[in-house]
């Protein structure tokens, strides 16, 4: 069975940097695009950043709202997804999920499997 | 960026009741629209892909349909466990977003 279990999340300064981690099993996680999702306290989902898979070479998507900030990576080795955080805003706030997003092919666009998430607050 | 608004963003509703969620995206998506319900505290989980695939696992009283800019989420006959907040999200072009949400409470 596919599992995300999401870890890192801080209470953190603004400006400060953080580095959030997705341990996935059950899956064969070179196959899968995987993103991180955000949620503000009391607000709505917002997308963050792609990895795609290993057909796509691991090339990566951001929200213009962390790009230049955050960077989204992979190791296969650890069957690991990460996200670092750097220059943190309040704004930044959330708590952050790991999701699979299964393929057909070359169409990967189904967000199956989500994490529990793992809370992230910028404050000073 | 391709906006979703979602209505209504709160709804009141009873045990039985027929629910119709819509969701209109700012440009046309084709059919890349998938439908996710979150219960306070937890992980959104994926009810419906591609507008109207059911994922597995979800019961059949939950449908999608729809195509280009207009999109509907209904449940047939609501269940006690279906009290949540639901959120459409439109897969078609970067940046991938969200719609604001529709809460479904008890009346």
């Amino acid at each position: 069975e596919a599992h995300l279990a999401e870890s890192g999340g801080d209470l953190v300064q603004p400006g400060g940097s953080l580095r959030l981690s997705c341990v996935v099993s059950g899956f064969t996680f070179s196959d899968h695009f995987m993103d991180w999702v955000r949620q503000a306290p009391g607000k709505g989902l917002e997308w963050v950043a792609r990895s795609k898979n290993k057909a796509f070479s691991y090339t990566t998507e951001y929200a213009a709202s962390v790009k230049g900030r955050f960077t989204i990576s992979r190791d296969e080795s650890r069957n690991s997804l990460y996200l670092q955080m750097n220059s943190l805003r309040t704004e930044d706030t959330a708590v952050y999920y790991c999701v699979r997003v299964a393929c057909t092919g070359r169409d990967c666009r189904v967000f199956d499997i989500w994490g529990q998430g793992t809370s992230v607050t910028v404050s000073s | 960026d391709t906006q979703l608004t979602q209505s209504p963003s709160f709804l009141s509703a009873s045990v039985g009741d027929r629910v119709t969620i819509t969701c209109r995206a700012s440009q046309g998506i084709g059919s890349y629209l998938a439908w996710y319900q979150q219960q306070p505290g937890k992980a959104p989980n994926l009810l419906i892909y591609a507008t109207s695939t059911l994922q597995s696992g979800v019961p059949s009283r939950f449908s999608g349909s729809g195509s280009g800019t207009d999109f509907t989420l209904t449940i047939s006959s609501l269940q006690p466990e279906d009290f949540a907040t639901y959120y459409c999200q439109q897969l078609n072009s970067y940046p991938i977003t969200f719609g604001g949400g529709t809460k479904v409470e008890i009346k």
